[in-house]
């Protein structure tokens, strides 16, 4: 049974570019939720993704956007990237209705 | 809303030493509390959970914490620290299932030889 997986692993980008973060849930699971973790710092919920639409949103500003398809996948995307968006970008899904959230290994994303 | 503090964001132990990592929460409703695990390079690993049921909860990897109420606190204990434990702990809450994380800013787990 697979796990939540992440891709890409690692990316670079520099200022002023955009950049898509893709998420597969585990199986069976219908949610996908996104977080940021700044080095040094604990996760902070971006938004949460539920029958393709988000559900749920953190103190993000509007370039950080989402989708879910409709096989549970979930993209992230941050439009013009700045120096502050570098962290690592992590994905958990979950059940509607239950509560543990599984992670996945995350995205490092290095801005310049 | 909820939030999450944790006491320490370093702890040395020495290997085959009481493990003691410290949580404490703030929620308006009865919470559920998650321990997540994060080794260097990682994701998060879920160590255990409290659900309102048993307010002593074990884990993984021989970990395990109470729930107290009173004390609006949820520490993570292991009897003896392996070298293996090193890594970052993170506690979080949350009010309803559904609902997102709230995530403590984490606490670096060292086991000195």
């Amino acid at each position: 049974d697979a796990g939540v997986t992440q891709s890409p692993t690692h990316l670079i980008k520099t200022r002023g570019q955009q950049v898509t973060l893709r998420c597969s849930p585990k199986s069976g699971h219908d949610t996908v939720s996104w977080y940021q973790q700044a080095l040094g710092q604990g996760p902070q919920f971006i938004f949460q993704y539920y029958e393709e639409e988000e559900r749920q949103r953190g103190n993000f500003p509007d370039r950080f956007s989402g989708h879910q398809f409709p096989n549970y996948s979930s993209e992230l995307n941050v439009n013009a990237l700045l120096l502050g968006d570098s962290a690592l970008y992590l994905c958990a899904s979950s059940s509607v209705g239950l509560g543990t959230q599984y992670f996945g290994p995350g995205t490092r994303l290095l801005v310049l | 809303a909820q939030s999450v503090t944790q006491l320490g964001s370093h702890v040395s132990v020495s290997e085959g030493a009481l493990v003691l990592l410290r949580c404490n929460y703030s929620s308006s409703v009865p919470p559920y509390l998650f321990w997540y695990v994060q080794y260097p390079n990682q994701g998060l690993q879920l160590l255990l959970k409290y659900t309102s049921a048993a307010t002593l909860v074990k884990g993984i990897n021989g970990f395990e914490a109470e729930f107290k109420k009173s004390e609006t606190s949820f520490h993570l204990t292991k009897p003896s620290a392996h070298m293996s434990d090193a890594a970052e702990y993170f506690c979080a809450v949350i009010s309803n299932y559904g609902q997102n994380f709230v995530f403590g800013p984490g606490t670096r787990l060292s086991v000195l030889p």
